[in-house]
Order: structure tokens, then sequence, then C-alpha cells
């Protein structure tokens, strides 16, 4: 079964305007992290924001804040006054808790492709 | 500056051919991880290493090897056993390895095609 799922191939968004990009997960782990990150055309990958399963309020930096609903398992990434060096591809990723005598890793989903109009 | 640095950005590999991946990072990190990229199938992880002289297999190690010889670099040999090989291949790194918080940081990446 899929850990994180992206169900948006491709999104379209005018410039100014807001944007959710959706992302589900699955886990049965009391503690874990989501993590969003953003691939330009040059192929880095560019950490954007974080959100602890403890946390009680959403996580936001700058443009970005991650509308987090546990009890649905989302983690939706909202970018707000979209500009056209948005577009990217933009991934969600989970970590789940650290297993004693094990390495934990960053779980990935498949992307969603945003790309910013005029 | 600090960060991590992937070489090639290009290579290609004939058939049969064992190929190695550069990955250097100056980040003083203790944790370094091998992505596999395909269009349409997000990040998977090939291979991780938390301490300098150990790694453990990701979920698609096969045909693939590493090693960890120093803190700083932690190369990526694409061997004859990996039969579809073509694909953009990401390394990245975190300070360690044990907590739910650790994010990654990553390098530019190598697309990997063959001949």
């Amino acid at each position: 079964a899929q850990k994180i799922t992206q169900t948006q191939p491709g999104m379209f968004v005018q410039e100014k305007e807001a944007v959710t990009l959706d992302c589900t997960y699955d886990t049965s782990d009391q503690s874990y992290g989501l993590f969003w990150y953003k691939q330009p055309s040059s192929g880095e990958m560019i950490f954007l924001i974080y959100q602890g399963s403890y946390d009680e309020q959403n996580a936001t930096e700058g443009r970005y804040s991650l509308n987090f609903q546990k009890a649905r398992k989302s983690a939706n990434l909202v970018i707000s006054a979209s500009q056209l060096g948005d577009s990217a591809m933009y991934f969600c990723a989970m970590r789940e808790d650290v297993i004693t005598g094990g390495g934990n890793k960053l779980t990935f989903g498949t992307g969603t492709q945003l790309k910013v109009e005029l | 500056d600090g960060g991590i640095t992937q070489s090639p950005k290009y290579l290609f590999r004939k058939e049969g051919q064992n190929v190695t991946l550069s990955c250097e990072q100056n980040l003083n990190h203790d944790a370094m991880y091998w992505y596999r990229q395909d269009p349409g199938q997000g990040l998977r992880l090939i291979y991780y290493s938390q301490i300098v002289n150990d790694f453990q297999k990701g979920d698609i190690a096969e045909g693939y090897s590493v090693s960890r010889e120093k803190k700083e670099s932690f190369p990526l040999t694409v061997t004859s056993a990996q039969k579809n090989p073509t694909a953009f291949y990401l390394c990245a790194s975190s300070i360690k390895d044990r907590t739910t918080n650790e994010k990654l940081f990553f390098g530019s990446g190598t697309q990997l095609s063959v001949l």
C-alpha cells in the first residue's frame, strides 16, 4: 500500500492566486514527520516545510503553510500569492518513528507538477 | 559554502559496464542517502549510511553497491546487474538519522542513461 499519496499529477494556478496541493499518508506510528519539497526543472530538491505529528499548530514558512488534519491523515501544502518561480514539481514525504537498531527513512509521494500562469 | 556535490551531471553507460556516481558533502553530516527518481514514481531509496564504514539497503538496492570510507563521501556504483539503470539519481545527507524531524539536504542529481 502507498504510504504517501499525491492524487494530483498536475495543477495550474494563476499568478497571485493561492493553490492547495494534496497529500494523504498512511502510518500506524504515533510519532512521525511530514515534509514538503520543491523540485525545479534543474533537478535539486528544496526543503519547504515540516510538520511533526505532535505539533498542535499548522506549520507555516513564508508563503507556504501546511494544512495538517491528523484524523484524516492529510497534510496539504498551501502556497499563497503564487509566483511564476513556484512552477515546479512538489513532493510530499514522511519520516516514521525511529526503530531502535535500524535507521528510518524518508518516503516520498509521486509528486504534483505545478504550473503558474500569468 | 556548504553543500552536497554530485558528479557528473550526465553519465552514459554501455551494456555490461559498471559506472560510479560521486557524492561529496562538506556539511559534516553523519547520514547519507541515495535515491533513484523515475518519471511518475517519485523518489525511491537505494542505500543509506548512518555512519562511516556502515550502510544499509533501501527499497531497491539490487544491482547497486555503495561504500562509506569517509564521512564526506558516499559513492554509488551502478553495476551491470542493474538491467534498467536509466534514471535520475539524487544523493542526500542529514545531520543524523535518529529523529522524525530530520530533514534531508539534496545534491543537484546525476542523470544516467544507457547507450
